[in-house]
């Protein structure tokens, strides 16, 4: 069936490095959402892509749309403590609209 | 303050007991949604909602039951045939799908199983 892969499970940072998590899925995605999970939190939405090669910007945060509309990232530039977490991608499943499937994830600590 | 309320948030059940997780949304969104976060394994859809009265399996539904009588009430039915209920379940709710596809989902605190 159709999944989203999420990779690397876990990045182990030094406060000022960047970041990135990768999405990819087996077929086409009519959009992509990315949220944040802190420890002990719940997900919390961070944006949605719908567009075939967009990317779009939150403060240190970029993300990315691929143009086949199958991958996505979450890149982090200079990464702070405040930025430790999971984030999850995640993806309607084609033919089942309202389905929203997620990503196992990749979780993020810094070290200071 | 409008929110999506799960409650309880710690809760312990005998084996071969039902529960009932309850979850309340005043945000009036038409779409709700169950999933199950273990270790490791992402969020995995449980059952969702479009509307009043209709309600779809996810990936894991075996289980599990749920109603949607009301449009701010999503209340998820553990049931005694789910083989390993113990995990951390969010409820989610969301407006209703926009130019075809699921939008913003907001997640209330979760509600922690614990059966022994």
């Amino acid at each position: 069936g159709q999944q989203v892969m999420q990779i690397p499970q876990y990045q182990h940072v030094q406060e000022g490095e960047d970041f990135t998590t990768y999405c990819n899925s087996s077929t086409t995605l009519s959009n992509i959402q990315w949220y944040k999970q802190r420890p002990g939190g719940h997900p919390v939405f961070l944006i949605q892509l719908v567009k075939s090669g967009e990317v779009k910007k939150q403060k240190r945060l970029t993300f990315q749309f691929g143009e086949a509309k199958k991958n996505s990232s979450l890149h982090i530039t200079a990464t702070q403590t405040t930025d430790v977490g999971t984030y999850f991608c995640a993806g309607d499943k084609r033919g089942s609209q309202g389905n929203l499937i997620f990503g196992k994830g990749t979780k993020l600590s810094v070290k200071p | 303050d409008g929110g999506i309320t799960q409650s309880p948030k710690y809760l312990f059940r005998k084996e071969g007991q039902n529960v009932t997780l309850s979850c309340e949304q005043n945000l009036n969104h038409d779409a709700m949604y169950w999933y199950r976060q273990d270790p490791g394994q992402g969020l995995r859809l449980i059952y969702y909602s479009q509307i009043v009265n209709d309600f779809q399996k996810g990936d894991i539904a075996e289980g599990y039951s749920v109603s949607r009588e009301k449009k701010e009430s999503f209340p998820l039915t553990v049931t005694s045939a789910q083989k390993n209920p113990t995990a951390f379940y969010l409820c989610a709710s969301s407006k209703a799908l926009s130019e075809g596809w699921s939008t913003e989902a907001f997640f209330g605190q979760g509600t922690r199983l614990t059966v022994v």
